[in-house]
């Protein structure tokens, strides 16, 4: 299957902080990004879906303003957690997509002290 | 509002003794009802993808099928690297470029040798 590359896997940061989050498919174009956020236990939870050159496209209930969210080339999208605050500690997972299937990048635990 | 119910929440078995787990859904529309393998700390991994009722797909000890309403994810003779979360993910709407995956808890497998 594609692989989506996801980086950093795990960062630890203070609060106020902002963590940037890089996700790259690396043999094949993704002109669609998806980013989830997963509690332990609970379902993955859509935040947004990015298309590549064009503004991206949040959830509700997700702040635009606290995640930016950047697709600016077919193989490159990035999660930026803007001021940072213990309650964004989660683990970020971005995904692909290539035809019909969704490809998923390693994921990112995030934690804020 | 779409939704997906996992069942199980949790799962142990016997090394070779055959289970399976449930997904329940209620969608406007199934395009397509996907499965997915999570390892702790990892993304999810890409298993199958069903489109219509009747439909079944294997992969070595593993088969997938569809009915209207709830998919089986069948688990012959387990094996204790069959350990894992198993996710079941629907994509619901009438046309368009929606890809947006709901997806369910998911099913932790716990296989002892």
């Amino acid at each position: 299957g594609a692989v989506v590359s996801q980086h950093p896997s795990r960062v630890i940061c203070k609060s106020g902080t902002s963590v940037k989050i890089e996700c790259r498919s690396l043999d094949f174009q993704a002109t669609t990004m998806f980013w989830y956020r997963q509690f332990p236990k609970q379902s993955l939870m859509l935040m947004a879906t990015s298309n590549e050159g064009s503004k991206a496209t949040y959830e509700q209930g997700v702040e635009k303003d606290k995640f930016l969210i950047n697709h600016a080339s077919l193989t490159l999208s990035t999660l930026t957690v803007t001021s940072a605050h213990p309650e964004d500690s989660s683990f970020y997972i971005c995904s692909g997509r290539e035809g019909e299937k969704l490809f998923f990048g390693s994921g990112t635990q995030l934690s804020v002290l | 509002e779409d939704q997906v119910t996992q069942s199980p929440e949790a799962l142990r078995l016997q090394e070779g003794e055959s289970s399976s787990l449930n997904c329940s859904y209620t969608v406007s529309g199934l395009r397509g009802l996907f499965w997915y393998r999570q390892d702790p700390g990892k993304g999810p991994e890409f298993l199958f993808t069903l489109y219509s009722a009747g439909e079944e797909k294997e992969k070595e000890r593993l088969k997938a099928t569809l009915t209207k309403k709830e998919s089986f994810l069948h688990i012959t003779a387990p094996k204790p690297e069959d350990s894992a979360t198993y996710l079941c993910a629907v994509q619901a709407g009438s046309g368009g470029s929606n890809y947006k995956l709901t997806f369910g808890k998911g099913t932790l497998l716990t296989v002892n040798p």
